[in-house]
């Protein structure tokens, strides 16, 4: 499968956790997104890197939030502190400049 | 599998009969639109996409309408298939950031 792949793809957690999200993109794009998706609601983005460098940040990202790209190829999702409204589906993408998005499956956190 | 959106409006079509799924975007100075189809559990897909300059774009069983006007987007498929029944977004985004800004979605049910 060459797709965009996340990891899990369900996560159950207690508040006040910490967890992270792994995010695999299609091995030529250099962009990668993170949205986050409530149900009912479209996908909200959070951020986006171009090869390794974070350029863009939602103010949905607060302080407990942080997204990394290493090596410019996949991406983790970290939520320090979790807190039953980060309860959502967190999504995936990545595409070449300018071009469309591909996303992946997205993982599911619930938070108790 | 899990359902996307729970209180979304929704659209039900006879098999065979063609389907038009309506947005409203909020940006004027948005440079291109596109169309996702999402199925429980998965991530949105790639339908169709539109450029600011354009006011009609085809694809297979698919059309997208731009009406800059009234800010307004249209998607009709063609003779709709039980496999088309899914939740449909909306999406824009504007060439200086590449960030997609997602509507409210549109639940397609197709009747057999």
């Amino acid at each position: 499968d060459t797709g965009v792949s996340q990891d899990p793809r369900h996560k159950i957690t207690k508040r006040g956790q910490n967890v992270t999200f792994r995010c695999d993109p299609i091995s030529e794009h250099n962009r990668l997104y993170w949205y986050r998706q409530t149900l009912g609601q479209g996908p909200e983005f959070l951020t986006y890197f171009q090869n390794e460098a974070q350029l863009e940040k939602s103010r949905l990202l607060s302080d407990r939030f942080s997204a990394e790209r290493p090596k410019g190829s996949f991406s983790t999702l970290e939520i320090q502190r979790t807190e039953q409204g980060d309860s959502a589906m967190y999504l995936c993408a990545s595409s070449h400049p300018g071009g469309e998005q591909f996303f992946g499956p997205g993982t599911r956190l619930t938070v108790l | 599998g899990e359902s996307v959106g729970l209180h979304l409006p929704t659209l039900s079509v006879q098999e065979g009969d063609n389907s038009i799924i309506n947005c409203a975007y909020s940006n004027s100075a948005s440079d291109y639109f596109i169309w996702y189809k999402q199925e429980s559990g998965k991530g949105p897909q790639f339908i169709i996409d539109i450029r600011s300059n354009m006011d009609k774009r085809q694809g297979q069983r698919v059309t997208v309408l731009l009406n800059k006007t009234v800010k307004h987007l249209s998607l009709q498929i063609a003779a709709t298939q039980p496999g088309d029944s899914a939740v449909y977004f909306c999406a824009e985004r504007s060439d200086s950031s590449y960030k997609l800004i997602f509507g409210s979605g549109t639940r397609l049910l197709v009747r057999p």
